[in-house]
This record gives structure tokens, C-alpha cells and sequence, in this order.
């Protein structure tokens, strides 16, 4: 079955506290992505990758760092939560080329105090 | 001006009723256009996709884009209590960043 995981899917921490939210996917896609809702401000793009090795900032990049040194994975690294990072966050995936069929992630909520 | 516009709602209609979501965007980069469904603790889920100024029908859902004005609409036909959730705008630039409108919550009663 195709599909984005994510890991964890709740978290709270605490602000300083470093913390990783994985995300995997099984469709050999090239792009990967990462976004934050909050309300009444949709999603926002914080990273994206094209392939293995390749990324570039989103909309909302700062606080956040990421890494693609798979294929298949995309982790999100907040290396020092503070508590305006507590959101809703999705991955996403699709095949370059291929943006029509699109999947993301289930979400993981965080929460930061 | 924020780059996209999109009322939030809520939008209720009666079940069979046509709906009508749209989007503004100021943007001329933006090259790819869509239309998601996030259900209510769920991820979005692509439901139109289109590149060119027109409409584009897949059964009960039309996208329809007009790049001179810049505007953005999807149109529901004999909708559902089972479509009521957020619908989500989103543009895509030549360079593979993604922005979101706002979403609007649509409620579809029975």
C-alpha cells in the first residue's frame, strides 16, 4: 500500500529540548515536503527536497532543520523547540513529474511548553 | 496583500445544493494550481490539479482557473453531507515551492 508515515504522531516537550519527527515514504518518490498548519493560516511550506541530497527553504524555514540522505526519508529536526513552533505538522511526497498523485503523511501534533 | 486569498467560511448548504470555493492569488510565477480536501484530523488529500486557464471536470468536482484575473474556483455539483470538510487552495511555482490558502470549512447538511 502506498504510503507517508510519520513518526511520532503526538509530542510534547519542553522549549530546548531537541527533538526529531521522522517521516517515510514507500512510492520511490523524489520530492518530499514539509509543512505546519496552524489556524486560519492554512499550511505552510517549512522545507522541501527534490531528491537525495537536495533541499531548499520553504516559506517558514526558521527554527527548523532537515535532511535527505534517503530516498525514502525526510526527517524534521527542531533542534531548540520554542512554544510558537507548536503545530500540526504533515509531510508529503509525489513522484517529480508526477504532481497530480500526491500523499501526505498522517500529521504529527506537537506541542512545545 | 497576502499572495493568496481564501475565505475561511464556514460555507453551509443544503445536501444536493452546488458549491462554490474560491481563491485570489497575486502571484503571476505560479504555474500549477490545486484544489485539497482535509478532512477533520486527517492530511489533505489532492483533489484537482490543473496548469492551464479553463475548467477541468473529474464527476462531481470542476476546477476552474482564470490566470488573467487571477482567480481560482471549485465547483461541487450535488453535494454530500460526506464532502463537509476544509477545501484548501494551493499554488505551485516552477521551482517546486507550494503555497496554501487558508481553507474554507464547507458543512453539507442532510
Amino acid at each position: 500500500e502506498a504510503q507517508v508515515t510519520q513518526n511520532p504522531r503526538y509530542l510534547i516537550t519542553v522549549t530546548g529540548k531537541k527533538l526529531t519527527v521522522t517521516c517515510s515514504q514507500n512510492m520511490n518518490h523524489e520530492y518530499m515536503s514539509w509543512y505546519r498548519q496552524d489556524p486560519g493560516l492554512g499550511l505552510r511550506q517549512i522545507y522541501y527536497s527534490m531528491n537525495v541530497e537536495v533541499t531548499d527553504k520553504g516559506d517558514v524555514p526558521e527554527g527548523y532543520k532537515v535532511s535527505r540522505k534517503e530516498k525514502r526519508n525526510f526527517p524534521l529536526i527542531l533542534e531548540s523547540p520554542s512554544p510558537n513552533q507548536t503545530s500540526l505538522y504533515f509531510c508529503a511526497s509525489y513522484k517529480v513529474g508526477g504532481q497530480e498523485t500526491q500523499y501526505f503523511g498522517p500529521g504529527t501534533r506537537l506541542l512545545v511548553l | 496583500q497576502k499572495e493568496v486569498e481564501q475565505d475561511p467560511g464556514p460555507l453551509s448548504v443544503p445536501e444536493g445544493a452546488i458549491v462554490s470555493l474560491n481563491c485570489t492569488y497575486s502571484n503571476s510565477a505560479f504555474q500549477y494550481f490545486m484544489w485539497y480536501r482535509q478532512y477533520s484530523r486527517k492530511g489533505p488529500e489532492l483533489l484537482m490539479y490543473t496548469y492551464s486557464s479553463g475548467n477541468k471536470e473529474d464527476g462531481r468536482f470542476t476546477a476552474q482557473v482564470d490566470k488573467s484575473s487571477k482567480y481560482i474556483s471549485l465547483f461541487i455539483r450535488d453535494s454530500q453531507p460526506s464532502d463537509s470538510a476544509t477545501y484548501l487552495c494551493a499554488f505551485l511555482t516552477g521551482g517546486f515551492k507550494t503555497i496554501f490558502g487558508a481553507g474554507t470549512r464547507l458543512f453539507v447538511k442532510a
